[in-house]
């Protein structure tokens, strides 16, 4: 059982460049979102979703775009990468957002650099 | 908004003996859940320990146990016979609408032989 998979696991960009993070789970979560993990300031909400075709936004979701065309994937979209976007970005799912008995499965984070 | 606020940027502790991380958190709801979770060099997020606010009962798991104080909305996580695997960083969070998960900044914790 993979549970959840974050490809790339690092990646380098310019400023300006585009790119997508992936993200799949194998767990038929309903429930999957985006955290950005930043020194001194914990991990922060970035985008989430309740299921496939409904997306929501979290504490911080400028410059970032997301997708839910299925239960299993939910891409994060960088469209034009800025040096500020240089963080540890991860993945998480879980059957209802991670309340009581269904608590968040992280993926093993992608390490972004925008140079 | 809801916060969460862990004062302890660093913590060591000798293999064997027990530490305590603190938390505490602002919420103006009355339902909501706790967690503390675990991230070591690996970059692994690992849930170590979970609350039910409405439950009064502290939970435990193994050498894992909380203190949780709803009127002083503190939530401090004791580790007992602190192991040399224990080195991490602790992380806890807050969430009350199934959704929206707030961490705070993280406490490093070293556990020294």
């Amino acid at each position: 059982n993979a549970g959840v998979t974050q490809t790339p696991k690092f990646q380098v960009l310019k400023t300006g460049q585009s790119m997508t993070l992936q993200c799949a789970q194998d767990m038929n979560h309903e429930y999957m979102s985006w955290y950005r993990q930043d020194p001194g300031m914990g991990l922060r909400l970035i985008h989430y979703s309740v299921g496939a075709g409904i997306t929501d936004q979290g504490e911080v979701p400028n410059g970032y775009n997301v997708s839910r065309s299925t239960t299993e994937d939910f891409p994060l979209r960088l469209l034009s990468a800025a040096p500020s976007q240089t963080s540890v970005y991860f993945c998480a799912s879980s059957y209802s957002g991670g309340a009581s008995n269904s608590p968040l499965h992280f993926g093993n984070g992608t390490r972004l650099t925008v140079t | 908004a809801q916060t969460v606020t862990q004062s302890q940027p660093e913590m060591s502790v000798q293999e064997a003996e027990t530490v305590t991380l603190s938390c505490t958190y602002d919420t103006s709801e009355s339902n909501y859940y706790l967690f503390w979770y675990k991230q070591p060099p690996s970059r692994q997020m690992i849930l170590v320990i979970r609350q039910e606010a409405y439950k009064q009962q502290n939970a435990t798991e193994n050498r894992f146990s909380v203190n949780f104080q709803k009127a002083a909305k503190s939530f401090s996580l004791k580790i007992s016979d602190s192991q040399l695997g224990d080195t991490a960083m602790y992380f806890c969070a807050f969430m009350y609408n199934n959704n929206d998960m707030r961490f705070g900044a993280g406490t490093r914790l070293t556990v020294k032989p």
